[in-house]
């Protein structure tokens, strides 16, 4: 069954740790991003890899920081320079389609600093 | 850079009514336009999309138009079911995918 799978579901971090959030997809899409979500809001782009060993900053980066080593896989650390890292995460890949380059997403990682 | 409002940010119906959701969009070179819903605690799914050389798209109870001239476009269901309660998103891109902006969200309650 193909698609985005994220992991761990929920996640609890002590202030002053790292985390990582595992992000895999196995539908052999070349671009893969992450997004957060707070609560009542929109998404926001903190990174995204358009092809391997690449990636770029999107409009939240700092406090985050991710890898590209497989097509497959794109994790993302959640540093403890990140001031406010409770949230929801969520990881999405995206195809070229026939009317533009699509998004898909996975279903999302909680994450609660305790 | 691309900005996208999104109204309204809750919205209500009866079961069976017809629900519009608008997006505005600042920029002109904007061209590709996805719908996606999120129930609670999941990831959003896509549910339709256009381009920008395509003025309406249906897919059964569901539609999208799009107006270039004043950079808005609109999700319409119609004959609501409760199933369909949940935050709807609407998304501006350039290049037909290229650096999504996302529209805040709007909360669709279908009440039966």
């Amino acid at each position: 069954d193909g698609g985005i799978t994220q992991s761990p579901k929920y996640l609890f971090r002590k202030e002053g740790q790292n985390v990582t959030l595992s992000c895999e997809q196995n539908l052999n899409h070349d671009a893969m991003y992450w997004y957060r979500q707070d609560p009542g809001q929109g998404l926001r782009l903190i990174y995204y890899s358009q092809i391997v060993n690449d990636f770029q900053k999107g409009d939240i980066a700092e406090g985050y920081s991710v890898s590209r080593e497989k097509k497959e896989s794109f994790p993302l650390t959640v540093t403890s320079a990140q001031k406010n890292p409770t949230a929801f995460y969520l990881c999405a890949s995206s195809r070229q389609t026939d009317i533009g380059n699509t998004i898909y997403f996975g279903e999302g990682s909680w994450l609660t600093v305790v | 850079g691309e900005n996208v409002e999104q109204h309204p940010s809750t919205l209500s119906v009866q079961e069976g009514d017809s629900a519009v959701i608008k997006c505005t969009y600042s920029d002109s070179a904007s061209n590709y336009f996805p719908w996606y819903k999120q129930e609670l605690g999941k990831g959003p799914q896509l549910i339709i999309d256009i381009r920008s050389n395509v003025g309406e798209k249906k897919d059964q109870r569901i539609a999208v138009t799009l107006n270039k001239t004043a950079k808005h476009f609109s999700l319409h269901i119609t004959e609501t079911q409760p199933e369909d309660s949940a935050v709807y998103f609407c998304a501006a891109s350039r290049n037909y995918g290229q650096n999504f902006v996302f529209g805040p969200g709007t909360r669709l309650s279908v009440l039966p």
